[in-house]
């Protein structure tokens, strides 16, 4: 089973505008951590925020928000007032386990385009 | 504070020859993860190294690949006898012990090319 789903190939958004990129996960280790990386058309990968799973709030890091839904095994992004220097590749991950977690599962990522 | 160092950025192989990744870690990392990932997908896990010890390898494939992570020195992802469908971006990641819980810091990617 997919541990990771991001069900959002491509999205498009104008610029100034929200725009929320869907990811849902699947663990039964009550102790994991849910990531959003960016990776631009240069290729490399940019960590943007980070939920653990005992949060009582949602992430938040300037213009991205995490809407953490535990119950669903949500872990949406939400980037607010959108620019053009967002267009780019968004990657949720998740890595299970505490403090000596090992490895993330990657999901397949969504296309985000940013229209003036 | 330099952070996760990749090298080379780019890599061109026949098939057949060695291909050795090179990884230096963020200055008082000492964990270090190896991904993958193939034209339009996302990353995939191969291995996770600590100082000269093999912590995870479940991702790599059974055959021409190895890692490794000496006391001195950068990680090195090597693949031997390369085939056109080893292209792809190999990326490194470091991250400090006990900071398992928060994102760690990759670095550039070596865009692996077989021809």
């Amino acid at each position: 089973a997919q541990k990771i789903t991001q069900t959002q190939p491509g999205m498009f958004v104008q610029e100034k505008e929200a725009v929320t990129l869907d990811c849902t996960y699947d663990t039964s280790d009550p102790s994991y951590g849910l990531f959003w990386y960016k990776q631009p058309s240069s290729g490399e990968m940019i960590f943007l925020i980070y939920q653990g799973s005992y949060d009582q709030q949602n992430a938040t890091e300037g213009r991205y928000s995490l809407n953490f839904q535990k119950a669903r095994k949500s872990a949406n992004l939400v980037i607010s007032a959108s620019q053009l220097g967002d267009s780019a590749m968004y990657f949720c991950a998740m890595r299970e386990g505490g403090t000596n977690a090992g490895k993330s599962t990657f999901g397949d990522g969504t296309t985000l385009t940013v229209k003036p | 504070n330099a952070g996760v160092m990749q090298n080379p950025r780019h890599l061109v192989r026949r098939r057949g020859q060695e291909a050795r990744l090179r990884c230096s870690p963020m200055k008082g990392h000492s964990h270090v993860y190896w991904y993958r990932q193939l034209p339009e997908e996302g990353l995939k896990f191969m291995v996770y190294l600590q100082k000269e010890n093999i912590i995870d390898e479940s991702g790599m494939p059974k055959e021409r690949f190895s890692a490794e992570f000496p006391k001195e020195g950068p990680s090195i992802l090597r693949i031997q006898q390369v085939v056109r469908g080893d292209s792809a971006a190999y990326f490194c990641a470091s991250r400090e012990t006990g900071t398992g819980g928060r994102g760690y810091t990759f670095g550039s990617g070596t865009r692996l090319t077989v021809v």
